[in-house]
């Protein structure tokens, strides 16, 4: 079945690192991606959506200058967290469309805990 | 807008018990998809059982099965013979299927506790 590649699975950093995670499509390809934070407890709050070659469409309230993503390609979407502090640790996750996938039309990938020293 | 509304925050339930989790949604839409997910400790987002709208027929997926009320826009998942491994958050989710962009909508979730 179609599968989503999340990296990495788990960061640790310190305050002011910029951090990069990647979501990739693996057997298909995705038109569009989506990012996606998680708060414990809570469920999932989008945060943008991301076409191929064309700027990102952020949610209304995150700052896109704070967390950078690129659709470089049908198969990659980059989510960028620049100079990370603290109230920036969560849980992202990412999915992607599959224009064929009638059962499952998002997949989506095992996610990363971000943690910000 | 769509909106998804899951009204138990957290229920529990001992283990070969049946449970059935609510959801309520608000749309406009004719055509779209109704999604319930699993998240577990691991925190994967696993698909559960879907349903088209247009199908009247309630999705079934082994101990799986959903109440497709259209005209009441209410889809509940009923969990037969419960297990230690269902205990999880679940989502229930709509999607409408006209564009690309079309994104999940979901509900805040219930949090699932099956007891030995």
């Amino acid at each position: 079945g179609a599968v989503v590649s999340q990296h990495p699975s788990r960061v640790i950093c310190k305050s002011g690192t910029s951090v990069k995670i990647e979501c990739r499509s693996l057997d298909f390809q995705a038109t569009t991606m989506f990012w996606y934070r998680q708060f414990p407890k809570k469920s999932l709050m989008l945060m943008a959506t991301s076409n191929e070659g064309s700027k990102a469409t952020y949610e209304q309230g995150v700052e896109k200058d704070k967390f950078l993503i690129n659709h470089a390609s049908l198969t990659l979407s980059t989510l960028t967290v620049t100079s990370a502090h603290p109230e920036d640790s969560s849980f992202y996750i990412c999915s992607a469309r599959d224009p064929q996938g009638a059962h499952q039309p998002q997949h989506f990938g095992d996610g990363t805990r971000l943690s910000i020293l | 807008a769509q909106t998804v509304t899951q009204s138990q925050p957290e229920m529990s339930v001992q283990e070969a018990e049946t449970v059935t989790l609510s959801c309520t949604y608000d749309t406009s839409e004719n055509n779209y998809y109704l999604f319930w997910y699993k998240q577990p400790p691991s925190r994967q987002m696993i698909l559960v059982i879907r349903q088209e709208a247009y199908k009247q027929q309630n999705a079934t997926e082994n101990r799986f099965s959903v109440n497709f009320q259209k005209a009441a826009k209410s889809f509940s998942l009923k969990i037969s013979d419960s297990q230690l491994g269902d205990t999880a958050m679940y989502f229930c989710a709509f999607m409408k299927l006209v564009n690309r962009d079309d994104k999940i909508i979901f509900g805040k979730g219930t949090r699932l506790h099956i007891l030995p």
